[in-house]
């Protein structure tokens, strides 16, 4: 069973600041934060993820909270092509052979 | 420097016939997994493989379904005896190893549809 919790849909203006959260309170000192999304039925693509320090790369920014509970993703200027299932995934690297297991994610549409 | 490559992209089969669907995972990945995403549903973990060996299968049904990722060649995802429920969307994703952070790339899915 996935280990977090979205919203299952939002709605961002095109041009504005994407920010999807997502709620993973039973986080171990292990598991990383991923998100990946899925566009109209492709295969899902890696976007970021992150330990416990905020990261940031060219498609979006990843804040977590200092108790590691909570997690935001921020797509800083969305546009249409962003309209997509976004997945927020906890998964240990660590223990080794941890598989992704998807959530039901949060549907974002990108209206403009 | 492509990426998972997955074919057919669409596979139609009648009841009662099988399905192969392949996986190329990218240069230098030995290890993939496959996902299956049924209609307007998410997306369930099958089954993990190493070259050669089947790590993790605890997604695959019990009968019908088998996956296997030989030493040379692709990973190949077998449903005999297809049904209606079968119909879906199958991604393959691979990993460089089990500890990349970096988790997975997914190829573009073969979608069967069973009639």
């Amino acid at each position: 069973d996935a280990k977090t919790t979205q919203p299952p849909s939002m709605d961002c203006a095109e041009g504005r600041a994407a920010n999807l959260p997502c709620n993973h309170s039973t986080i171990s000192g292990n598991e990383y934060v991923y998100w990946y999304r899925q566009i109209h039925s492709q295969g899902p693509q890696y976007i970021i993820h992150g330990l416990k320090n905020n990261e940031t790369n060219e498609m979006a920014s990843l804040i977590i909270t200092e108790d590691r509970k909570s997690s935001t993703l921020i797509l800083p200027h969305a546009t249409l092509r962003d309209t997509a299932v976004y997945y927020c995934i906890v998964r240990d690297i660590i223990q080794g052979a941890q598989k992704l297991v998807f959530g039901q994610g949060t549907r974002l549409t990108i209206n403009p | 420097n492509a990426g998972v490559m997955q074919n057919p992209r669409h596979l139609v089969r009648r009841r009662g016939q099988e399905a192969r669907l392949r996986c190329s995972p990218m240069k230098g990945h030995s290890h993939v997994y496959w996902y299956r995403q049924l209609p307007e549903e998410g997306l369930k973990f099958m089954v993990y493989l190493q070259k050669e060996n089947i790590i993790d299968e605890s997604g695959m049904p019990k009968e019908r379904f088998s996956a296997e990722f030989p030493k040379e060649g692709p990973s190949i995802l077998r449903i005999q005896q297809v049904v209606r429920g079968d119909s879906a969307a199958y991604f393959c994703a691979s990993s460089p190893s089990r500890w990349d952070s970096y988790g997975y790339t997914f190829g573009s899915g073969t979608r069967l549809t069973v009639v």
